[in-house]
Parts: structure tokens; C-alpha cells; sequence
């Protein structure tokens, strides 16, 4: 089955601790993008990339930073730069062309102890 | 910066009741999506409609573009308790990429 996949479904992270949130794709979409979401509130976007090797800022980039070497995957890190991290994080990928619809993963719960 | 932006915040209804959702957005765009996340869930696609085009359907959505005043409706006729959730609209901005930004969303409550 075509997919996309975000894991953990939950995560815990110590203040100071760097985490990575995996995100990975089978649909051969070439974008992808990560977005944050707060409790009550909308989308929030973070990173995206449009090809392999390349990717650029979103709206809340600052304590965050991805890497885009295979076209299936996107993991995003939170650094301890990101002095509020806790919140639901949420992958995407969206194939090449106009008016194409994107496709979300699970979702990763990340809370700070 | 938020580019859709929908009203009312929340909605609740009954079950049979029709419910309306309202999408403002900013610049110009390719097309416009709804989305619809339940609560704790990822987003599912519900429907496109291009920049072109001033209605759509599917099912029970009914979805209007009004491109000179920047906004768009989603409509679900005869409501369910099923169709409680959280809906979203997202614009597809022109200029090439595919970079969704959506809305604040629309929590809807139906009850039975």
C-alpha cells in the first residue's frame, strides 16, 4: 500500500535533548513538508522541499532543521535551540503538478519532561 | 503567515442540519483544498477546486470559489455525528510550487 509514514507516534524529550522525527514516503512524491500544530490551533509550516538535496525554510523554522537525502524520506530534528517544542508534528508529501492533493502522515506527539 | 483563513472558529449542530464553513484568503492561488482531521489524527483530503472553476461537488460536500473576493464555502449537507472534526482549507499559492498554507480550520461538532 502507498503510503506515508511519520514515527514515533509519540515522543518524549528532555529539555536540552536534541530528537528526530522520522518521516517516510512510498508515492514517489517529489515534495515534502513538515508542519507543526499547536493545541486548538491550524497548520504551521516548518520546512519543505520541493527535490533531493534541497530544501527550504517555512514559516517556524528556528530549532528545527531537516535533511532531504533520499526522496522517500524527510526526517525533521528538534534541536534544543527550540524552546518550545511540545506540540503534534505533521509530515506531508504532495506529487509534482498542478492542483495535487497532499498527503499526511500520522502525526508525532512530541512532549518536553 | 497564515494565507487561509476560516470562520466560524467552531460550529455545533444536529444531526440532519446543514453546515458551513467560510475560507478567506490573501493572494492569488491555483487552486483551494479542504481538509478534515479528527482529533489527534492526520489530515484526509476532502476536495480541490481550481482557480477556474466556481462550484464543485462530491457526495454530500458542495464546495463555492469566489475568486474576487478571495473566499471559498465547503458545505456537508444533512450532517452526521460522523462528520465531527476539524476542517481545514488550504491554498495552493500560483507561482509554481505546490506549498499549501492553511487556514486556522473550523472545529465541528454534531450531535446526535
Amino acid at each position: 500500500d502507498g503510503g506515508i509514514t511519520q514515527s514515533p507516534k509519540y515522543l518524549f524529550r528532555k529539555e536540552g535533548q536534541n530528537v528526530t522525527l522520522s518521516c517516510e514516503q512510498n508515492l514517489n512524491h517529489d515534495a515534502m513538508y513538515w508542519y507543526r500544530q499547536d493545541p486548538g490551533q491550524g497548520l504551521r509550516l516548518i520546512y519543505y522541499s520541493q527535490i533531493v538535496n534541497d530544501f527550504q525554510k517555512g514559516d517556524i523554522a528556528e530549532g528545527y532543521s531537516v535533511s532531504r537525502e533520499k526522496k522517500e524520506s524527510f526526517p525533521l530534528t528538534v534541536t534544543s535551540a527550540q524552546k518550545n517544542p511540545t506540540a503534534f508534528y505533521l509530515c506531508a508529501s504532495i506529487g509534482t503538478g498542478d492542483g495535487t492533493e497532499a498527503f499526511f502522515g500520522q502525526g508525532t506527539r512530541l512532549t518536553v519532561v | 503567515s497564515q494565507q487561509g483563513e476560516e470562520d466560524p472558529q467552531a460550529l455545533s449542530i444536529q444531526e440532519g442540519e446543514n453546515a458551513t464553513m467560510n475560507c478567506s484568503y490573501k493572494t492569488s492561488i491555483n487552486n483551494l483544498q479542504w481538509y478534515r482531521q479528527n482529533s489527534g489524527r492526520g489530515l484526509v483530503h476532502l476536495i480541490l477546486i481550481r482557480s477556474n472553476e466556481r462550484e464543485k461537488h462530491s457526495g454530500r460536500l458542495r464546495v463555492t470559489l469566489d475568486t474576487s473576493k478571495k473566499s471559498s464555502s465547503l458545505l456537508i449537507t444533512a450532517s452526521r455525528a460522523a462528520d465531527t472534526a476539524s476542517y481545514f482549507c488550504a491554498t495552493g499559492p500560483s507561482g509554481g510550487y505546490n506549498k499549501l498554507i492553511f487556514g486556522a480550520g473550523t472545529r465541528l461538532a454534531v450531535h446526535p
